[in-house]
């Protein structure tokens, strides 16, 4: 099984909101991730976790805050979002040994 | 600072063609490079990866080659069908260790488009 699911596919919230991005996989990989893709550009990283803990924030915003709470699950808990945090969030997953990146479907998120 | 480039930035081929999409990049240090498709709208698919010892890697009609001294990959696509439309993505990862560990540097992709 290579998949990693996220939910939900799609999420409107407005400005004040508070909501909450899910990513889960089943593959026993060690490294998950947080990407950021804007209409026609490519992901961009946001959060990256090792054995469960944060080892690389990319100077995101305090409105993004990622969770791992095990290491089947990432959380990405949203706060007092911008209209300019629409996008698509994409969580990715890899065994740390072999290192391919496998992504989920993405959640498609617009802010209001 | 890494940075990797993909040229075309857009393909239209008719089907049965054999095509060849191009990515550089500036830092030879790199520990592999992953190519991805990309569907609208949807996640990314690996599709191959090359650890920056291998020369090429080969999946189906898909082979892709790194020549890490001259920071170039290519990903060569044989007898195209239309079901290979996409936007097509290489990403560099450097040396491993440090605060680089897991970090991607993308291209700005090529779009391919295949029609019958």
């Amino acid at each position: 099984d290579t998949e990693v699911t996220q939910t939900p596919k799609h999420l409107v919230m407005g400005m004040t909101n508070k909501k909450s991005l899910k990513c889960e996989q089943h593959m026993g990989h060690r490294a998950m991730y947080w990407y950021k893709q804007k209409a026609k550009k490519p992901p961009e990283l946001m959060f990256v976790y090792s054995y469960e803990k944060l080892s690389i924030n990319e100077s995101v915003p305090s409105r993004f805050s990622p969770e791992c709470p095990n290491s089947s699950l990432l959380n990405l808990h949203l706060h007092a979002l911008q209209p300019e945090d629409s996008a698509l969030y994409l969580c990715a997953s890899s065994h740390p040994t072999s290192e391919t990146q496998y992504f989920g479907p993405g959640t498609r998120l617009l802010v209001l | 600072k890494q940075e990797v480039t993909q040229i075309p930035a857009a393909l239209s081929v008719p089907e049965g063609e054999n095509l060849v999409l191009n990515c550089s990049f500036t830092d030879s240090a790199i520990y592999n490079l992953q190519w991805f498709r990309q569907d609208p709208g949807k996640g990314l698919t690996s599709l191959l990866l090359i650890q920056s010892s291998q020369r090429e890697q080969t999946s189906g009609r898909l082979n892709a080659s790194l020549d890490k001294s001259s920071g170039r990959s290519t990903l060569y696509i044989a007898a195209s069908q239309p079901g290979d439309s996409a936007t097509y993505l290489c990403a560099v990862r450097p040396y491993a260790g440090g605060t680089s560990y897991g970090k991607l540097t993308f291209g700005q992709g090529t779009i391919l488009t295949v029609h019958p």
